[in-house]
């Protein structure tokens, strides 16, 4: 599975869109990326995931480039109950999958 | 109605003792793992099981043991438990389906504190 890399920390206003980077410059062609996020003391919780095309659901819109190299995360209107740890991860979607969790970013939503 | 359930929440034991974390999914799914989480909060896979087969076996000590008796259940037994044991164990499913599984369903976790 390709290596990711997020910025270790970032904040952002209660209210505000809240976009959170991800590099996955060794992604394969057929490796999906994958968002979880892992709010204090709770089991990670998926958020959304996508293969090329931009994906939007309930909760996120997911930004991929068109090299695949890097993705953008967006919570449109970030509450503080979206303070939690974000986790970018590359994997291959056959069979059961193996997550490797890097350490993420921690996002924090101010008031 | 929780869809991934994990007992016990908290387990407090001594070194050397043996003990045992259950997991439940009432979701269908066919697809169960193990994770842990240290105290520097890497999660890491442990183990997964298909309908009841190890598939996924990580370089774990083999005092870790799952047991999957259906496939709504994997519980993991711990056996000679050392102090690099205590961490956060969290079980997941997930419906592996033919083109791919897409979401994992995490269980609570279980906070384990060897002494």
């Amino acid at each position: 599975d390709a290596k990711t890399t997020q910025p270790p920390s970032m904040d952002c206003a209660e209210g505000r869109a809240a976009n959170l980077p991800c590099n996955h410059s060794t992604i394969s062609g057929n490796e999906y990326v994958y968002w979880y996020r892992q709010i204090h003391s709770q089991g990670p919780q998926y958020i959304i995931h996508g293969l090329k095309n931009n994906e939007t659901n309930e909760m996120a819109s997911l930004i991929i480039t068109e090299d695949r190299k890097s993705s953008t995360l967006i919570l449109p209107h970030a509450t503080l109950r979206d303070t939690a740890v974000y986790y970018c991860i590359a994997s291959f979607p056959q069979g059961a999958q193996k997550l490797v969790f890097g350490q993420g970013t921690r996002l924090t939503i101010n008031p | 109605d929780t869809a991934v359930s994990q007992t016990p929440k908290y387990l407090v034991t001594q070194m050397g003792n043996d003990k045992s974390i259950k997991c439940e999914q009432n979701l269908g799914h066919d697809t169960m793992y193990w994770y842990k989480q240290d105290s520097k909060k890497f999660l890491k896979i442990m183990f997964s099981y298909n309908n009841k087969e190890l598939i996924i076996n990580e370089t774990v000590p083999n005092r870790f043991s799952p047991k999957s008796p259906d496939k709504a259940h994997l519980n993991l037994h711990i056996n000679s438990l050392e102090l690099g044991d205590s961490a956060v164990y969290f079980c997941a499913s997930s419906q592996v389906l033919l083109a791919g599984t897409h979401e994992q369903f995490f269980g609570p976790g279980t906070r384990l504190t060897v002494l």
